[in-house]
């Protein structure tokens, strides 16, 4: 059992290009999430799914989006990636909901030029 | 907006010595949670605390949660090498949302 996996491990990317992060779990968890890990900040929530089909807006929104097609994958999406978007990404999942024990994938390392 | 704030940032402690990290909150918590993120790794769930005044223990983990739920902490007796790591808290008070403090980042010294 893989639990939760991400990719890319880490990717460089030019400021304006578009680019998905993908995040799978095998755990058949209903909700999942995604945070930005900058230093000194902390985790910080981007978006959740509560449940397949449904998609909800954390702390740092703004120029990211998801989609929820089904239990498994929940990928996030940079229309147009910028400078500020550096960062490590985590995607996360629990069984039901924010009150729940979540569990981590490994982390995508994200540079923006 | 909601805050859940986390002291002290480092702490350095020399093996042996007993370690300490506090996390409060502007509002009232539903619960709150501690992770553990190894240097390179990925957070790691530790406990999840939510009773008023409660009180959990792992080995030499001890997790408290405030009277108020607007505090908690964590304290590591007699630390080891294989305690390095962040230690972040995780507070929620609505239905979506988690907030996470800005975590202690925690030396051991051999």
């Amino acid at each position: 059992i893989a639990g939760i996996t991400q990719a890319p491990t880490s990717q460089i990317l030019a400021a304006g290009r578009r680019m998905t992060l993908r995040c799978t779990q095998d755990m058949r968890h209903n909700a999942m999430y995604w945070y930005r890990q900058d230093l000194g900040l902390g985790l910080r929530l981007i978006h959740y799914s509560n449940t397949a089909g449904t998609t909800g807006k954390g702390e740092v929104p703004d120029g990211y989006s998801v989609s929820r097609a089904n239990t498994d994958d929940f990928p996030l999406t940079l229309a147009s990636a910028v400078p500020s978007q550096t960062s490590v990404y985590f995607c996360a999942s629990s069984d039901s909901g924010f009150g729940n024990e979540q569990f981590f994938g490994p982390g995508t390392r994200l540079t923006v030029l | 907006g909601q805050q859940v704030m986390q002291i002290p940032q480092y702490q350095h402690v020399q093996e042996g010595e007993d370690f300490t990290t506090y996390c409060n909150s502007s509002t009232t918590l539903s619960n709150i949670q501690w992770y553990k993120q190894r240097p390179g790794g990925h957070p790691v769930f530790l406990i999840q605390l939510v009773k008023s005044g409660e009180v959990k223990k792992q080995k030499r983990l001890t997790f408290q949660f405030g009277e108020a739920k607007k505090n908690s902490s964590l304290h590591i007796t007699a630390t080891q090498t294989t305690d390095v790591g962040t230690y972040f808290c995780a507070g929620k008070s609505g239905a979506n949302n988690l907030f996470f403090g800005t975590g202690t980042r925690l030396t051991v010294i051999p």
